[in-house]
This record gives structure tokens, sequence and C-alpha cells, in this order.
């Protein structure tokens, strides 16, 4: 068990580009989530995956984001036309849905800087 | 549309106290209330709880989960200067809802 691993650490970028970052959920764990935390805050759900496929996705979510988890493994969260607003920490977590230790295990984050 | 509060948002208190976490939440079709640590990054899992009365204990934190006036109480007795984190609560139905969190700090 090597525990949920994100890609990369730290990410600066400028304003207007594209992002994308990685996440490797816990081998088998067939969930997986993405948050957002902003210093002060605690983590703000984002979408989570069932295997391959996409189950929900906030509201509070704009066009620029995209997940995907093609083939319900790792999973991508790109980020288009970045804005200043989207700093923060972006939280990756998973879990083994159906069994009885259902609780989620996060990775440490990509700490993303929009200047 | 779902929510978690936690209070206080932040605590400030001596090694040797004991402090009590508080946590209320108005989650549809509720499952499991969580608490995890976060020191730095990642979140760490402390207690998942799912039926109403019954604590759970690890070593000098406790937690219990009152499903009918929907609240969780997180306690930490015996502060050390390591128990200084945020807490989170968070909620569950598919996915987490999280609370603001409770910034602990454990003077010496």
């Amino acid at each position: 068990d090597t525990g949920v691993s994100q890609d990369p650490r730290h990410k600066i970028t400028k304003r207007g580009q594209n992002v994308t970052f990685r996440c490797d959920p816990i081998s088998e764990h067939n969930r997986l989530y993405w948050y957002r935390q902003t210093l002060g805050q605690g983590p703000e759900f984002l979408t989570y995956f069932q295997n391959e496929a996409q189950l929900e996705k906030s509201r509070l979510l704009s066009d620029r984001f995209s997940a995907e988890r093609p083939k319900g493994s790792f999973s991508t969260l790109e980020i288009q036309r970045t804005e200043q607003g989207d700093s923060a920490m972006y939280l990756c977590a998973s879990s083994p849905e159906g069994t009885v230790n259902e609780k989620l295990f996060f990775g440490s984050g990509t700490q993303l800087s929009v200047l | 549309e779902d929510k978690v509060v936690q209070s206080p948002l932040s605590l400030v208190v001596h090694e040797g106290d004991t402090v009590t976490l508080n946590c209320s939440y108005e989650v549809t079709n509720f499952r499991s209330l969580l608490w995890y640590k976060q020191e730095k990054k990642a979140p760490t899992f402390l207690f998942m709880l799912t039926s109403s009365g019954i604590e759970k204990k690890s070593g000098r934190l406790s937690s219990i989960l009152d499903k009918k006036e929907l609240f969780s109480i997180l306690n930490i007795t015996a502060t050390q200067t390591g128990d200084s984190a945020i807490y989170l609560c968070a909620a569950r139905y598919g996915k987490l809802t999280f609370g603001q969190g409770t910034i602990l700090t454990v003077h010496p």
C-alpha cells in the first residue's frame, strides 16, 4: 500500500495558461475524489469517480475544470485558462467503496499558484 | 444543500488542557461522520462514526455521534504540542462534505 500519490507537488503558472494534475489512488480503490482547499477553509468537493464513471461534479465547478479517469485507475484534473482565484491546494483521495472501511485516504496535494 | 459547521474555528490552549471540538451537519441521506487531522498537507483519518451514542476512542482522542440532534464532538484530553493541527469534520453520503475546520494550537 503506497498511499495516494499526486503529481506535481507544486505548480506555478501564469494566468491564462492550462494546467494538468495527476492522481494515482491506492491500488484497487474504486472511488477517487478531487477536492480544493484554500487557506483557512476545509476541503471543497470538486468531483468524484467510481471506477471510470464520473458520478458527481460540483455545481460550483466552472466549465474550465475537467477531470478524467479513463481506465479506472489514475485520474487527471485539468484547469483551462487559469485565473488567480484558482490558486489553491488540490487534494485527491481514494476509498474502497462497498467495504466496511469506506474512509477516504488523501494524497499530499498539488499546490497551485497562479500569477 | 449539504452543510457541515464546526466550532470553534480556532482554539488556543496549554499542554495538559482538555478540549472539545464541535461539528453539526445537515446532509441528505447521511451515512457516516468522519474526523480528520491536518498538520501540513494530507488530512489523516481519525474516526468514522455511523451509529449514535457509541463512543470511539484512540488514546487521548475520543468522538461520539448524535444522529438525532445531527452533531458530533471530538474530545482531546491531556493535550500535547503535537496535537496542534487543523481538525476537520466531514459528513458522508457518496462524497464527503467538510466543515471549515478547527485550528487547534497547543502551547507548552
